[in-house]
Protein backbone atom coordinates (compact mmCIF):
# COMPACT_ATOMS: atom_id res chain seq x y z
CA UNK A 1 0.00 0.00 0.00
CA UNK A 2 1.19 3.32 -1.16
CA UNK A 3 2.49 5.40 1.92
CA UNK A 4 2.82 9.11 1.92
CA UNK A 5 5.24 10.39 4.37
CA UNK A 6 6.17 14.42 4.96
CA UNK A 7 8.90 15.84 6.91
CA UNK A 8 9.19 18.16 9.17
CA UNK A 9 5.95 17.69 10.97
CA UNK A 10 5.43 21.66 11.31
CA UNK A 11 8.28 24.19 10.15
CA UNK A 12 8.79 27.78 11.98
CA UNK A 13 11.01 30.43 9.72
CA UNK A 14 11.54 34.04 9.90
CA UNK A 15 9.79 36.28 6.82
CA UNK A 16 12.25 36.37 4.04
CA UNK A 17 13.98 32.81 4.54
CA UNK A 18 13.42 30.09 1.28
CA UNK A 19 10.93 27.25 2.82
CA UNK A 20 12.06 23.55 1.84
CA UNK A 21 9.12 20.74 2.89
CA UNK A 22 9.72 17.18 1.99
CA UNK A 23 7.33 14.59 0.71
CA UNK A 24 8.05 10.78 0.55
CA UNK A 25 6.64 7.87 -1.04
CA UNK A 26 6.75 4.69 -1.03
CA UNK A 27 5.88 2.94 -4.33
CA UNK A 28 7.17 4.41 -7.14
CA UNK A 29 4.59 3.22 -9.45
CA UNK A 30 2.36 7.06 -9.64
CA UNK A 31 0.52 8.77 -12.04
CA UNK A 32 1.38 12.44 -10.75
CA UNK A 33 1.84 14.18 -7.30
CA UNK A 34 0.28 17.38 -5.99
CA UNK A 35 0.87 20.20 -3.80
CA UNK A 36 -1.84 21.44 -1.49
CA UNK A 37 -1.79 24.17 0.65
CA UNK A 38 -4.73 24.08 3.76
CA UNK A 39 -5.27 27.27 5.89
CA UNK A 40 -7.30 26.35 9.04
CA UNK A 41 -10.87 25.01 8.96
CA UNK A 42 -10.30 25.50 5.07
CA UNK A 43 -10.37 23.58 2.06
CA UNK A 44 -7.28 22.74 -0.21
CA UNK A 45 -5.94 24.71 -2.82
CA UNK A 46 -3.84 23.13 -5.38
CA UNK A 47 -0.10 24.75 -5.57
CA UNK A 48 1.24 22.57 -8.19
CA UNK A 49 0.33 19.13 -9.96
CA UNK A 50 3.90 17.19 -11.33
CA UNK A 51 2.88 14.54 -13.92
CA UNK A 52 5.04 10.99 -13.14
CA UNK A 53 7.29 11.84 -16.85
CA UNK A 54 8.08 15.40 -15.16
CA UNK A 55 11.10 16.40 -12.82
CA UNK A 56 9.93 19.59 -11.91
CA UNK A 57 6.92 22.28 -11.94
CA UNK A 58 7.23 25.88 -11.49
CA UNK A 59 4.65 28.68 -10.31
CA UNK A 60 6.02 32.17 -9.08
CA UNK A 61 7.70 31.73 -5.73
CA UNK A 62 6.90 27.90 -5.84
CA UNK A 63 8.82 25.48 -7.54
CA UNK A 64 8.52 21.71 -6.88
CA UNK A 65 10.56 18.48 -8.14
CA UNK A 66 9.88 14.85 -8.58
CA UNK A 67 12.16 12.24 -8.02
CA UNK A 68 10.13 8.91 -8.10
CA UNK A 69 13.07 6.73 -8.36
CA UNK A 70 13.85 7.55 -5.24
CA UNK A 71 10.54 8.57 -4.12
CA UNK A 72 10.72 12.04 -3.39
CA UNK A 73 9.17 15.43 -3.91
CA UNK A 74 10.79 18.53 -2.49
CA UNK A 75 8.44 21.99 -2.83
CA UNK A 76 10.49 25.08 -2.48
CA UNK A 77 9.12 28.59 -1.60
CA UNK A 78 11.13 31.53 -1.96
CA UNK A 79 11.41 34.45 0.29
CA UNK A 80 8.71 33.32 2.33
CA UNK A 81 6.06 35.93 3.53
CA UNK A 82 3.60 36.00 6.35
CA UNK A 83 0.85 35.01 4.12
CA UNK A 84 2.50 31.43 3.47
CA UNK A 85 1.43 30.88 7.02
CA UNK A 86 -0.36 27.43 6.31
CA UNK A 87 -0.42 23.55 5.98
CA UNK A 88 1.26 22.05 2.76
CA UNK A 89 -0.10 18.64 1.90
CA UNK A 90 1.58 16.57 -0.30
CA UNK A 91 -0.74 14.06 -2.44
CA UNK A 92 0.03 11.59 -4.56
CA UNK A 93 -1.93 9.72 -7.15
CA UNK A 94 -1.36 5.98 -7.24
CA UNK A 95 -1.75 3.74 -10.06
CA UNK A 96 -5.25 2.96 -9.43
CA UNK A 97 -6.55 6.55 -9.63
CA UNK A 98 -6.61 6.97 -5.90
CA UNK A 99 -5.14 9.90 -3.69
CA UNK A 100 -2.68 9.37 -1.05
CA UNK A 101 -2.09 12.01 1.43
CA UNK A 102 0.63 12.91 3.31
CA UNK A 103 0.11 14.09 7.02
CA UNK A 104 1.25 17.98 5.86
CA UNK A 105 3.30 20.13 7.39
CA UNK A 106 2.62 23.28 9.23
CA UNK A 107 4.24 26.15 8.18
CA UNK A 108 4.45 29.48 10.21
CA UNK A 109 6.16 32.68 8.86
CA UNK A 110 6.92 35.34 11.61
CA UNK A 111 6.95 38.74 9.80
CA UNK B 1 -15.69 30.72 -12.67
CA UNK B 2 -15.10 26.85 -11.88
CA UNK B 3 -16.75 25.99 -8.58
CA UNK B 4 -17.30 23.34 -5.85
CA UNK B 5 -19.70 24.27 -3.66
CA UNK B 6 -21.24 22.34 -0.83
CA UNK B 7 -23.90 23.13 1.88
CA UNK B 8 -24.37 23.30 4.70
CA UNK B 9 -21.19 24.84 5.41
CA UNK B 10 -21.93 24.08 9.33
CA UNK B 11 -23.63 21.83 11.07
CA UNK B 12 -24.85 20.94 14.70
CA UNK B 13 -27.15 18.05 14.98
CA UNK B 14 -27.99 15.06 17.13
CA UNK B 15 -27.30 11.54 17.36
CA UNK B 16 -29.64 10.14 14.64
CA UNK B 17 -31.40 12.78 13.00
CA UNK B 18 -30.70 11.62 9.46
CA UNK B 19 -28.64 14.60 7.19
CA UNK B 20 -27.42 15.24 3.89
CA UNK B 21 -24.73 17.36 3.13
CA UNK B 22 -24.71 18.74 -0.69
CA UNK B 23 -21.84 19.07 -3.32
CA UNK B 24 -22.57 20.32 -6.52
CA UNK B 25 -19.41 21.58 -9.30
CA UNK B 26 -19.77 23.34 -12.21
CA UNK B 27 -17.11 22.23 -14.05
CA UNK B 28 -18.50 18.81 -16.18
CA UNK B 29 -16.16 16.77 -13.92
CA UNK B 30 -16.39 12.81 -14.19
CA UNK B 31 -15.13 12.08 -10.79
CA UNK B 32 -16.34 13.24 -7.20
CA UNK B 33 -15.04 12.22 -3.62
CA UNK B 34 -16.20 12.90 -0.20
CA UNK B 35 -13.47 13.00 2.27
CA UNK B 36 -13.51 13.40 6.07
CA UNK B 37 -10.62 15.14 8.31
CA UNK B 38 -9.68 14.54 11.43
CA UNK B 39 -6.56 15.38 13.55
CA UNK B 40 -4.24 13.23 13.70
CA UNK B 41 -5.44 11.13 10.63
CA UNK B 42 -5.20 13.59 8.07
CA UNK B 43 -8.11 13.14 4.73
CA UNK B 44 -9.43 10.09 4.50
CA UNK B 45 -11.81 9.16 1.63
CA UNK B 46 -15.58 8.17 1.93
CA UNK B 47 -16.65 7.38 -1.33
CA UNK B 48 -16.11 7.85 -4.74
CA UNK B 49 -17.79 8.11 -8.08
CA UNK B 50 -16.42 7.99 -11.37
CA UNK B 51 -19.77 9.07 -13.21
CA UNK B 52 -23.35 9.03 -13.20
CA UNK B 53 -24.64 5.87 -11.49
CA UNK B 54 -21.26 4.85 -10.71
CA UNK B 55 -19.94 5.05 -6.90
CA UNK B 56 -17.79 2.97 -5.05
CA UNK B 57 -16.50 2.51 -1.22
CA UNK B 58 -13.13 4.56 -0.25
CA UNK B 59 -11.31 4.29 2.91
CA UNK B 60 -14.11 4.67 5.65
CA UNK B 61 -17.46 4.67 4.39
CA UNK B 62 -19.80 2.89 6.96
CA UNK B 63 -22.35 5.02 8.18
CA UNK B 64 -22.53 6.74 4.87
CA UNK B 65 -24.32 6.61 1.70
CA UNK B 66 -23.81 8.22 -1.31
CA UNK B 67 -25.45 8.57 -5.19
CA UNK B 68 -24.62 10.17 -8.42
CA UNK B 69 -27.93 10.86 -10.14
CA UNK B 70 -26.82 13.99 -12.11
CA UNK B 71 -23.06 14.52 -12.93
CA UNK B 72 -23.11 17.82 -11.42
CA UNK B 73 -24.41 16.50 -7.93
CA UNK B 74 -22.72 13.95 -5.44
CA UNK B 75 -24.36 14.22 -1.75
CA UNK B 76 -23.11 12.53 0.81
CA UNK B 77 -26.37 10.92 3.76
CA UNK B 78 -25.64 9.93 6.81
CA UNK B 79 -28.82 7.45 7.65
CA UNK B 80 -28.44 7.73 11.39
CA UNK B 81 -25.35 10.17 12.95
CA UNK B 82 -23.64 9.24 15.73
CA UNK B 83 -20.51 11.18 17.29
CA UNK B 84 -18.05 9.82 15.58
CA UNK B 85 -19.05 11.06 12.78
CA UNK B 86 -18.15 15.10 14.67
CA UNK B 87 -15.42 15.97 11.52
CA UNK B 88 -14.18 18.44 8.63
CA UNK B 89 -16.03 16.84 5.52
CA UNK B 90 -14.72 17.55 1.73
CA UNK B 91 -15.90 16.83 -1.74
CA UNK B 92 -14.01 16.74 -4.60
CA UNK B 93 -13.84 16.69 -8.33
CA UNK B 94 -11.69 16.26 -11.19
CA UNK B 95 -11.75 15.91 -14.56
CA UNK B 96 -10.65 12.31 -15.38
CA UNK B 97 -8.62 10.00 -12.38
CA UNK B 98 -5.16 11.28 -12.72
CA UNK B 99 -6.07 15.18 -13.14
CA UNK B 100 -5.94 17.39 -10.89
CA UNK B 101 -8.11 17.56 -7.72
CA UNK B 102 -10.61 20.53 -6.88
CA UNK B 103 -11.86 20.66 -3.12
CA UNK B 104 -14.98 22.50 -1.83
CA UNK B 105 -14.76 24.86 0.91
CA UNK B 106 -15.56 21.79 3.67
CA UNK B 107 -18.77 21.18 6.29
CA UNK B 108 -17.78 20.89 10.18
CA UNK B 109 -20.64 18.53 10.89
CA UNK B 110 -20.74 17.99 15.14
CA UNK B 111 -22.71 15.14 15.96
CA UNK B 112 -24.30 15.68 19.69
Amino acid sequence: KQEVTQIPAALSVPEGENLVLNCSFTDSAIYNLQWFRQDPGKGLTSLLLIQSSQREQTSGRLNASLDKSSGRSTLYIAASQPGDSATYLCVVTDSWGKLQFGAGTQVVVTP
Amino acid sequence: EAQVTQNPRYLITVTGKKLTVTCSQNMNHEYMSWYRQDPGLGLRQIYYSMNVEVTDKGDVPEGYKVSRKEKRNFPLILESPSPNQTSLYFCATRLTSTDTQYFGPGTRLTVL
